[in-house]
């Protein structure tokens, strides 16, 4: 079964504070993703990584960075979060061989306030 | 571009009746089509796709969707609803070389009342 483990399910932070969401999949998955999840909007993209060290921009990139120092393991950080960042955010990995018919894996999702 | 748009954010309906949920794409490009059921708490599972063939696709638990290009659409139904069936469901759509990137819809949230 594949795993998909994110670090804290619920975070709360004051504004201006460094945030580091961790996520980490055993199936050794090329793919990795961060989504935030809001109300009536679905799930958008974030960031995306492809392999160790590489990463791209999703739809809403602007106060989020990343990091993907090891295959496992994808890293979404908040500079200095603002309240509009108080979301639900979700990680997901999925295996680079099956192109885009291949299927994302999710983690449980970490909501996070910030107050 | 692509975009997915599931309309109503809210469906209810009876235990023991029919399930549709409608989701409407854009592409211009032959879609890869999604559907992903989202229970309390919890991530995201894949509940079935379509990539290529037979364009009516079953997935788990009794959930079944029909591709149709010339209405683009890509709705989920079921025929009877059960309890267990409450939940959020995303519909999305990646493309060819689009590296696995999946746009997803605004979702629809399904209760099932007894």
């Amino acid at each position: 079964d594949v795993k998909v483990t994110q670090s804290s399910r619920y975070l709360v932070k004051r504004t201006g504070e460094k945030v580091f969401l961790e996520c980490v999949q055993d199936m050794d998955h090329e793919n990795m993703f961060w989504y935030r999840q809001d109300p009536g909007l679905g799930l958008r993209l974030i960031y995306f990584s492809y392999d160790v060290k590489m990463k791209e921009k999703g739809d809403i990139p602007e106060g989020y960075s990343v990091s993907r120092e090891k295959k496992e393991r994808f890293s979404l950080i908040l500079e200095s979060a603002s309240t509009n960042q108080t979301s639900m955010y979700l990680c997901a990995s999925s295996f680079r061989g099956g192109g885009s018919t291949d299927t994302q894996y999710f983690g449980p999702g970490t909501r996070l306030t910030v107050l | 571009a692509q975009s997915v748009t599931q309309l109503g954010s809210h469906v209810s309906v009876s235990e023991g009746a029919l399930v549709l949920l409608r989701c409407n794409y854009s592409s211009s490009v032959p879609p890869y089509l999604f559907w992903y059921v989202q229970y309390p708490n919890q991530g995201l599972q894949l509940l079935l796709k379509y990539t290529t063939g037979a364009t009516l696709v079953k997935g788990i638990n009794g959930f079944e969707a029909e591709f149709k290009k010339s209405e683009t659409s890509f709705h989920l139904t079921k025929p009877l609803a059960h309890m267990s069936d409450a939940a959020e469901y995303f519909c999305a759509v990646s493309a060819y070389n689009q590296g696995g990137k999946l746009i997803f819809g605004q979702g629809t949230e399904l209760s099932v009342k007894p």
